[in-house]
Protein backbone atom coordinates (compact mmCIF):
# COMPACT_ATOMS: atom_id res chain seq x y z
CA UNK A 1 0.00 0.00 0.00
CA UNK A 2 0.74 3.76 -0.21
CA UNK A 3 2.51 5.75 2.76
CA UNK A 4 4.22 8.54 3.21
CA UNK A 5 6.62 9.30 6.28
CA UNK A 6 7.73 12.64 7.45
CA UNK A 7 9.63 14.13 9.89
CA UNK A 8 8.84 14.74 13.30
CA UNK A 9 8.39 18.02 14.69
CA UNK A 10 7.66 20.90 16.04
CA UNK A 11 10.98 22.39 14.31
CA UNK A 12 11.97 25.76 15.53
CA UNK A 13 13.67 27.91 13.59
CA UNK A 14 14.94 31.92 13.82
CA UNK A 15 13.37 34.22 11.45
CA UNK A 16 14.99 34.22 8.09
CA UNK A 17 16.57 30.61 8.85
CA UNK A 18 16.50 27.97 6.46
CA UNK A 19 14.05 25.02 6.28
CA UNK A 20 13.86 21.78 5.12
CA UNK A 21 11.28 19.14 5.74
CA UNK A 22 11.66 15.44 4.86
CA UNK A 23 9.20 13.26 3.69
CA UNK A 24 9.73 9.84 1.26
CA UNK A 25 7.31 7.82 0.14
CA UNK A 26 6.24 4.86 -0.70
CA UNK A 27 3.60 3.50 -3.81
CA UNK A 28 2.69 1.59 -5.98
CA UNK A 29 2.68 3.14 -9.88
CA UNK A 30 3.34 6.47 -10.07
CA UNK A 31 2.04 9.03 -7.67
CA UNK A 32 2.05 13.03 -7.68
CA UNK A 33 3.00 14.59 -4.81
CA UNK A 34 1.97 16.97 -2.68
CA UNK A 35 2.77 19.73 0.35
CA UNK A 36 -0.37 20.79 2.07
CA UNK A 37 -0.42 23.51 5.03
CA UNK A 38 -2.70 23.81 7.97
CA UNK A 39 -2.32 27.22 9.98
CA UNK A 40 -4.51 27.03 13.75
CA UNK A 41 -7.79 25.79 13.48
CA UNK A 42 -8.25 25.77 10.22
CA UNK A 43 -8.64 23.27 6.96
CA UNK A 44 -5.88 22.25 4.82
CA UNK A 45 -4.37 24.43 2.01
CA UNK A 46 -1.99 23.13 -1.09
CA UNK A 47 1.22 24.52 -1.07
CA UNK A 48 2.71 23.01 -3.76
CA UNK A 49 2.46 19.66 -6.39
CA UNK A 50 4.46 17.51 -8.32
CA UNK A 51 3.17 15.12 -10.68
CA UNK A 52 6.59 13.63 -12.40
CA UNK A 53 9.59 12.58 -11.49
CA UNK A 54 12.47 15.96 -11.84
CA UNK A 55 9.47 18.11 -11.35
CA UNK A 56 10.13 20.93 -8.82
CA UNK A 57 6.82 22.52 -7.11
CA UNK A 58 6.76 26.22 -6.09
CA UNK A 59 5.11 28.65 -4.13
CA UNK A 60 5.39 31.78 -2.07
CA UNK A 61 9.31 31.10 -1.61
CA UNK A 62 8.82 27.29 -0.86
CA UNK A 63 10.52 24.24 -3.00
CA UNK A 64 10.00 20.66 -3.55
CA UNK A 65 11.86 18.05 -6.26
CA UNK A 66 10.01 14.86 -7.09
CA UNK A 67 12.82 12.52 -6.67
CA UNK A 68 12.22 9.37 -7.85
CA UNK A 69 15.40 7.75 -7.40
CA UNK A 70 15.34 8.65 -3.30
CA UNK A 71 11.84 8.27 -3.24
CA UNK A 72 11.71 11.86 -1.57
CA UNK A 73 9.70 15.48 -1.82
CA UNK A 74 11.42 17.27 0.67
CA UNK A 75 10.02 20.48 1.47
CA UNK A 76 12.64 23.77 1.35
CA UNK A 77 12.35 27.27 1.59
CA UNK A 78 15.36 29.45 1.78
CA UNK A 79 14.25 32.44 4.81
CA UNK A 80 11.00 31.25 6.60
CA UNK A 81 9.13 34.27 8.22
CA UNK A 82 7.11 34.32 11.38
CA UNK A 83 3.73 33.74 9.16
CA UNK A 84 5.21 30.47 7.80
CA UNK A 85 4.44 28.76 11.31
CA UNK A 86 2.09 26.25 10.70
CA UNK A 87 1.67 22.18 10.29
CA UNK A 88 2.75 20.70 7.07
CA UNK A 89 1.68 17.68 5.31
CA UNK A 90 3.38 15.52 3.00
CA UNK A 91 0.75 13.60 0.61
CA UNK A 92 0.35 11.19 -2.55
CA UNK A 93 -2.30 10.21 -4.62
CA UNK A 94 -1.92 7.43 -7.17
CA UNK A 95 -3.07 7.24 -10.11
CA UNK A 96 -6.94 6.57 -10.57
CA UNK A 97 -6.28 6.80 -6.55
CA UNK A 98 -10.00 7.83 -4.90
CA UNK A 99 -8.06 9.44 -2.05
CA UNK A 100 -4.50 11.20 -0.42
CA UNK A 101 -2.48 9.58 1.63
CA UNK A 102 -0.76 11.72 4.22
CA UNK A 103 2.12 11.92 6.84
CA UNK A 104 1.51 12.58 9.77
CA UNK A 105 2.71 16.49 9.54
CA UNK A 106 5.58 18.42 10.98
CA UNK A 107 4.68 21.74 12.79
CA UNK A 108 7.11 24.41 12.10
CA UNK A 109 7.44 27.40 14.97
CA UNK A 110 9.25 30.33 13.49
CA UNK A 111 10.22 32.90 16.46
CA UNK A 112 11.38 36.60 16.21
CA UNK B 1 -15.98 32.42 -4.43
CA UNK B 2 -16.32 29.05 -4.37
CA UNK B 3 -15.21 26.90 -2.43
CA UNK B 4 -16.36 24.25 0.81
CA UNK B 5 -18.22 24.85 3.64
CA UNK B 6 -18.47 22.87 6.76
CA UNK B 7 -20.19 23.30 9.61
CA UNK B 8 -20.62 23.61 12.82
CA UNK B 9 -17.45 24.91 13.86
CA UNK B 10 -17.58 23.47 16.90
CA UNK B 11 -19.74 20.89 18.07
CA UNK B 12 -20.24 19.00 21.24
CA UNK B 13 -22.09 15.96 21.54
CA UNK B 14 -23.37 13.55 24.82
CA UNK B 15 -22.59 10.07 24.71
CA UNK B 16 -24.39 7.58 22.86
CA UNK B 17 -25.84 10.53 20.55
CA UNK B 18 -25.76 10.71 16.90
CA UNK B 19 -24.68 14.17 15.58
CA UNK B 20 -24.27 15.24 11.67
CA UNK B 21 -21.82 17.51 10.64
CA UNK B 22 -22.79 18.97 7.37
CA UNK B 23 -20.31 19.84 4.35
CA UNK B 24 -21.18 21.72 1.32
CA UNK B 25 -19.32 22.49 -2.06
CA UNK B 26 -19.94 25.11 -4.48
CA UNK B 27 -16.80 24.24 -6.55
CA UNK B 28 -18.83 21.26 -8.88
CA UNK B 29 -16.70 18.28 -8.00
CA UNK B 30 -17.59 15.13 -8.68
CA UNK B 31 -15.59 13.47 -5.44
CA UNK B 32 -16.03 14.64 -1.57
CA UNK B 33 -14.54 12.92 1.63
CA UNK B 34 -14.11 13.02 4.79
CA UNK B 35 -10.84 12.44 6.95
CA UNK B 36 -10.22 12.52 10.41
CA UNK B 37 -7.43 14.54 12.55
CA UNK B 38 -6.33 13.46 15.65
CA UNK B 39 -2.66 14.53 17.17
CA UNK B 40 0.23 13.37 15.71
CA UNK B 41 -1.57 11.10 13.55
CA UNK B 42 -2.07 12.71 10.66
CA UNK B 43 -5.59 12.62 8.49
CA UNK B 44 -6.84 9.04 7.98
CA UNK B 45 -9.37 8.51 5.51
CA UNK B 46 -13.72 7.78 6.84
CA UNK B 47 -15.43 7.87 3.91
CA UNK B 48 -15.47 8.82 0.06
CA UNK B 49 -18.30 9.71 -2.77
CA UNK B 50 -17.06 9.40 -6.34
CA UNK B 51 -20.49 9.93 -7.53
CA UNK B 52 -23.92 10.79 -6.27
CA UNK B 53 -25.85 8.09 -4.36
CA UNK B 54 -22.44 6.05 -4.36
CA UNK B 55 -19.36 6.50 -1.48
CA UNK B 56 -16.79 4.26 -0.11
CA UNK B 57 -15.50 3.35 3.17
CA UNK B 58 -12.19 4.27 3.55
CA UNK B 59 -9.51 3.39 6.71
CA UNK B 60 -11.85 3.85 9.82
CA UNK B 61 -15.26 3.99 8.79
CA UNK B 62 -16.77 2.08 12.07
CA UNK B 63 -18.90 3.79 14.26
CA UNK B 64 -19.49 6.47 11.01
CA UNK B 65 -22.34 6.89 7.97
CA UNK B 66 -22.30 8.82 5.28
CA UNK B 67 -24.89 9.78 2.15
CA UNK B 68 -24.48 11.57 -1.24
CA UNK B 69 -27.94 12.66 -2.48
CA UNK B 70 -26.80 15.42 -4.34
CA UNK B 71 -23.67 16.59 -5.79
CA UNK B 72 -22.83 19.08 -3.51
CA UNK B 73 -23.43 17.78 -0.32
CA UNK B 74 -21.92 14.97 2.11
CA UNK B 75 -23.35 14.69 5.28
CA UNK B 76 -21.26 12.76 8.36
CA UNK B 77 -22.86 11.24 10.83
CA UNK B 78 -21.40 10.34 13.93
CA UNK B 79 -23.27 7.21 15.53
CA UNK B 80 -23.16 6.34 19.18
CA UNK B 81 -21.05 3.07 17.98
CA UNK B 82 -17.95 5.50 17.25
CA UNK B 83 -15.92 5.18 20.97
CA UNK B 84 -14.13 8.16 20.45
CA UNK B 85 -15.56 10.29 17.77
CA UNK B 86 -13.10 13.53 19.29
CA UNK B 87 -11.36 14.53 16.92
CA UNK B 88 -11.16 17.40 14.23
CA UNK B 89 -13.08 16.63 11.09
CA UNK B 90 -12.27 17.80 7.64
CA UNK B 91 -13.89 17.53 4.17
CA UNK B 92 -12.64 17.67 1.29
CA UNK B 93 -13.08 17.45 -2.88
CA UNK B 94 -11.33 17.01 -6.09
CA UNK B 95 -12.82 17.71 -9.47
CA UNK B 96 -12.11 14.11 -10.28
CA UNK B 97 -10.35 11.05 -9.58
CA UNK B 98 -6.94 11.66 -11.82
CA UNK B 99 -3.62 11.29 -9.55
CA UNK B 100 -2.78 14.69 -9.75
CA UNK B 101 -6.39 16.83 -9.08
CA UNK B 102 -5.98 19.04 -5.90
CA UNK B 103 -7.66 18.47 -3.25
CA UNK B 104 -10.03 21.41 -1.45
CA UNK B 105 -10.03 21.04 2.12
CA UNK B 106 -13.28 22.94 3.85
CA UNK B 107 -12.73 25.27 7.44
CA UNK B 108 -13.17 21.67 9.75
CA UNK B 109 -15.32 21.05 12.58
CA UNK B 110 -14.02 20.00 15.87
CA UNK B 111 -15.92 17.26 17.69
CA UNK B 112 -16.22 16.95 21.69
CA UNK B 113 -17.51 14.41 23.41
CA UNK B 114 -19.17 15.90 26.81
Amino acid sequence: GNSVTQMEGPVTLSEEAFLTINCTYTATGYPSLFWYVQYPGEGLQLLLKATKADDKGSNKGFEATYRKETTSFHLEKGSVQVSDSAVYFCALRTGGGNKLTFGTGTQLKVEL
Amino acid sequence: DGGITQSPKYLFRKEGQNVTLSCEQNLNHDAMYWYRQDPGQGLRLIYYSQIVNDFQKGDIAEGYSVSREKKESFPLTVTSAQKNPTAFYLCASTQGTAGNTEAFFGQGTRLTVV
